[in-house]
């Protein structure tokens, strides 16, 4: 079992709807990063999470570290969300960064 | 600022070629520096960790290897490409402990071929 695991896997959405983006993990952490990563390969850092809730435009990020689970949400999500999101934990034990599989989103006009 | 600097973007190389990606980090010092590995379908797997200069973790065992000649440095290299080697490689750099942040390079696509 990995020890960061996102839900779903894939997923379509029509444009304008509400998505939401999930990751739990099994480790203690000291930190939890959502990342988006473009066909291209390249990953720019959305959030970083140690508690609470955190927002920055149409991007909501949420973090429960007793259920040691995070949400990530889009609303009103355009064809230009389309990409790949990941979910990165830093092991509070270990100091290194520990990856989910990612979840691929696509929008629709 | 702080940044991290990765290249090739994009690589193309025989089977049995040697390889080298290096990695660079400005605006910090002692980072903690990873290379990681993402297959086709797959996640990103860690490949290799440092903590400072000469100091590298293997977390899988494979056909490449790690060096860290200078403390901003880390470079991911191997001696024989396998076809198996095709990928995306990612480095990626943290500094301190507990909840700071962590910065990624633009990442490497290999194709052994």
């Amino acid at each position: 079992k990995n020890e960061v695991e996102q839900s779903p896997q894939n997923l379509t959405a029509q444009e304008g709807e509400f998505i939401t983006i999930n990751c739990s993990y099994s480790v203690g952490i000291s930190a939890l990063h959502w990342l988006q990563q473009h066909p291209g390969g390249g990953i720019v850092s959305l959030f970083m999470l140690s508690s609470g809730k955190k927002k920055h435009g149409r991007l909501i990020a949420t973090i429960n570290i007793q259920e040691k689970h995070s949400s990530l949400h889009i609303t009103a999500s355009h064809p230009r969300d389309s990409a790949v999101y990941i979910c990165a934990v830093r092991s509070y034990n270990t100091d290194k960064l520990i990856f989910g599989t990612g979840t691929r989103l696509q929008v629709f006009p | 600022s702080q940044t991290i600097h990765q290249w090739p973007a994009t690589l193309v190389q025989p089977v049995g070629s040697p390889l080298s990606l290096e990695c660079t980090v400005e605006g910090t010092s002692n980072p903690n520096l990873y290379w990681y590995r993402q297959a086709a379908g797959r996640g990103l797997q860690l490949l290799f960790y440092s903590v400072g200069i000469g100091q590298i973790s293997s977390e899988v065992p494979q056909n490449l290897s790690a060096s860290r000649p200078q403390d901003r440095q880390f470079i991911l290299s191997s001696k024989k490409l396998l076809l198996s080697d095709s990928g995306f490689y990612l480095c990626a750099w943290t500094t301190g402990a507990g909840n700071t942040e962590a910065f990624f390079g633009q990442g490497t696509r290999l194709t052994v071929v």
